[in-house]
């Protein structure tokens, strides 16, 4: 199964410090999600960006999709203990339209 | 709340007996999908359902079946749990593709399956 490369793996910062989460892929996407998971529960969709250069905001959250639509970042400002989970980005690419392909996750934690 | 909905959230099975969890969704979305997460690893994709087409990941093992009755329930049949098994299973959902645009899918809370 490929899996999108995500960086970095493992974080752990206290609150209030700044983030920034990576998802790299050598294909072009026709879109590009990003969820977060916490312990025991499926994953929450936070945000889709499609278009290449697109910036999203989700109150502290910043999406960024290369202009090249092949990478995505996620920008967290102010983390605070209630962001810490899992992130994935899943990408879907035009050959497999129905399908995500998933980044390999990037836990963070954030302690007071 | 439109919704995907998974029961149970917990499930213990002995090795070799066979098991079915089962997802429903609210949403009316057309594809719905069954992944197997191992701990603190990202989904991976067993199969999935566009309508009542049937597509199967080619690395799913044949002890992992499905079946859709109708648009809005899903099931995960596992016929011999092995202890590899043990997981959470997450069913989503999705819109069907139209082109150019994205169709986000949506996850239920999952069924975090044990086997001894």
């Amino acid at each position: 199964t490929q899996l999108l490369e995500q960086s970095p793996q493992f974080l752990s910062i206290q609150e209030g410090e700044n983030l920034t989460v990576y998802c790299n892929s050598s294909s072009v996407f026709s879109s590009l999600q990003w969820y977060r998971q916490e312990p025991g529960e499926g994953p929450v969709l936070l945000v889709t960006v499609v278009t290449g250069g697109e910036v999203k905001k989700l109150k502290r959250l910043t999406f960024q999709f290369g202009d090249a639509r092949k990478d995505s970042s996620l920008h967290i400002t102010a983390a605070q203990p209630g962001d810490t989970g899992l992130y994935l980005c899943a990408g879907r690419y035009f050959r497999t339209a129905s399908k995500l392909t998933f980044g390999t996750g990037t836990r963070l934690q954030v302690t007071l | 709340d439109a919704m995907v909905i998974q029961n149970p959230r917990y499930q213990v099975t002995q090795f070799g007996k066979p098991v079915t969890l089962s997802c429903s969704q609210t949403l009316n979305h057309n594809v719905m999908y069954w992944y197997q997460q191992k701990s603190s690893q990202a989904p991976k994709l067993l199969f999935h359902y566009y309508d009542k087409d049937f597509n199967n990941e080619a690395d799913t093992p044949d002890n992992f079946q499905s079946r859709r009755p109708n648009t809005s329930f899903c099931f995960l049949d596992i016929r011999s749990p092995g202890l590899g098994d043990a997981a959470m299973y997450l069913c989503a959902t999705s819109r069907a593709i139209s082109t150019g645009g994205p169709s986000e899918q949506y996850f239920g809370p999952g069924t975090r399956l044990t086997v001894t």
